[in-house]
């Protein structure tokens, strides 16, 4: 079962950069968000999408963008690559909205340095 | 001040101990409650959702005090297997898509 599969695992990247995470799920999931987790600070919500065509910001979105033209797809942008960007990323999913009942699930996570 | 606070530990305890967890959070109108367990380097997994009567899941009681704005979870008789870090996950206010996740809880537990 391959759940939440997201890419790249490592990746080391020189400020100004660009790149993109991807991120992709086999469940047929409508809600799908990315998360980063730093140390001390727990996850943070980035941006999220309730669905093909939405997305919205979440806690931290500068500096970040994301679209959602499938139900299975939700690649996160870095636009210009920061060293503040250093950090282990999510990709999650949920069935629905992520209330009691419908579980997160993440991906493996990404680890993501800039330098 | 964080929307969501938990001791970051580590709670050190021998095999069979029984432990316990807080969780503070800040929006009183927050609805959602989850606890989420993280091992080193790996995603975090769901443990247990958090109802207002509190529940259980064999060794595992998630607890919720609305007056107080605290959850909590206690592990009885921890095994080795229990180690890891538990998060504390709390939907932000009236908004069922945006959550606030706790730094962790560290939990090692000894032979």
């Amino acid at each position: 079962n391959a759940g939440v599969t997201q890419t790249p695992k490592f990746q080391v990247l020189k400020t100004g950069q660009s790149m993109t995470l991807q991120c992709a799920q086999d469940m047929n999931h409508e809600y799908m968000s990315w998360y980063r987790q730093d140390p001390g600070m727990g996850l943070r919500l980035i941006h999220y999408s309730v669905g093909a065509g939405i997305t919205d910001q979440g806690e931290v979105p500068n500096g970040y963008n994301v679209s959602r033209s499938t139900t299975e797809d939700f690649p996160l942008r870095l636009l210009s690559a920061a060293p503040s960007q250093t950090s282990v990323y999510f990709c999650a999913s949920s069935r629905g909205q992520p209330v009691s009942g419908n579980t997160i699930y993440f991906g493996e996570g990404s680890w993501l340095t800039v330098v | 001040r964080k929307e969501v606070e938990q001791d970051p530990g580590p709670f050190n305890v021998p095999e069979g101990a029984t432990v316990a967890f807080n969780c503070t959070y800040s929006n009183s109108a927050s609805q959602s409650f989850f606890w989420y367990r993280q091992d080193c380097r790996k995603e975090p997994k769901l443990l247990m959702s958090v109802y207002s009567s509190g529940n259980e899941d064999g060794r595992f009681t998630a607890q919720l005090n609305r007056a107080s704005q605290y959850i909590s979870l206690l592990i009885r008789d921890s095994k080795l297997s229990d180690s890891a870090t538990y998060l504390c996950v709390v939907n932000m206010g009236y908004n069922f898509n945006k959550f606030y996740f706790g730094s962790g809880t560290k939990l090692n537990v000894k032979p």
